[in-house]
């Protein structure tokens, strides 16, 4: 079956950076969009970025550009999101989520991790 | 980019229908037809509802619609069961700089 399975609770201090990772099984990677979902506490869902494997292309949201880095390891199917300069703003769970392809566009997430929380205080 | 625009809350009671309603611009919902659903329980990672606005992912029971007419979007509820409390969330592909953009969020409450 399809996982998504995300690194644990991180403690950062500000002006420290955070990598978690996203290792995938019961899929080929290459063929799916790994995308990037952050929500801070008592706040929405905000769309922080995604990598397509097959192409070796990234995206981010445009305020996150300048400060966060997606890569991947195709050899053991395992997404990471590097985030640098952490503010206490930058405090919540980031979860990783597959790019359905029953969606037109893929625009879609049909999996998703369980969530890291990252923590910045100093 | 700015988020998509949901009522902060909606309830009915058990049996009932609800709609939410969520409200973007032609430049992501009146756009394309790329309007998806999601639940998110607390605790949990969120789960794919509805996806190219009215389609249901396998193991989604009927009771969950969604539509869309001009630059918004709706996703309705009919028969209403307490396991459905959760909060949901609608996102957009968009031809913005940020090509994907979610919406506010809205809690639902079973009375």
């Amino acid at each position: 079956q399809v996982q998504l399975v995300q690194s644990g609770a991180e403690v950062k201090k500000p002006g420290a950076s955070v990598k978690v990772s996203c290792k995938t099984s019961g899929f080929t990677f290459t063929d799916y969009d790994i995308h990037w979902v952050r929500q801070a506490p008592g706040r929405g869902l905000e769309w922080v970025g995604r990598v397509t494997p097959n192409s070796g292309g990234t995206k981010y949201a445009q305020k996150f550009q300048g400060w966060v880095t997606m890569t991947w390891d195709t050899s053991i199917s395992t997404a990471y999101m590097e985030l640098s300069s952490l503010k206490p703003d930058d405090t919540a769970v980031y979860y990783c989520a597959r790019g359905g392809k029953i969606c037109s566009g893929h625009c879609c997430y049909d999996f998703w991790g369980q969530g890291a929380l990252v923590t910045v205080s100093s | 980019q700015s988020a998509l625009t949901q009522p902060a809350s909606v309830s009915g009671s058990p049996g009932q229908s609800i709609t939410i309603p969520c409200t973007g611009t032609s430049s992501d919902i009146g756009g394309f037809d790329y309007v998806s659903w999601y639940q998110h329980r607390p605790g949990k990672a969120p789960k794919l509802m509805i996806f190219d606005v009215s389609n249901r992912p396998s193991g989604v029971p009927n009771r969950f619609s969604g539509s869309k007419s001009g630059n918004a979007a709706s996703l309705m509820i009919s028969g209403l069961q307490a396991e459905d409390e959760a909060n949901y969330y609608c996102s957009s592909y968009s031809s913005g700089s940020t090509p994907y953009v979610f919406g506010t969020g809205t809690e639902v409450s079973v009375l």
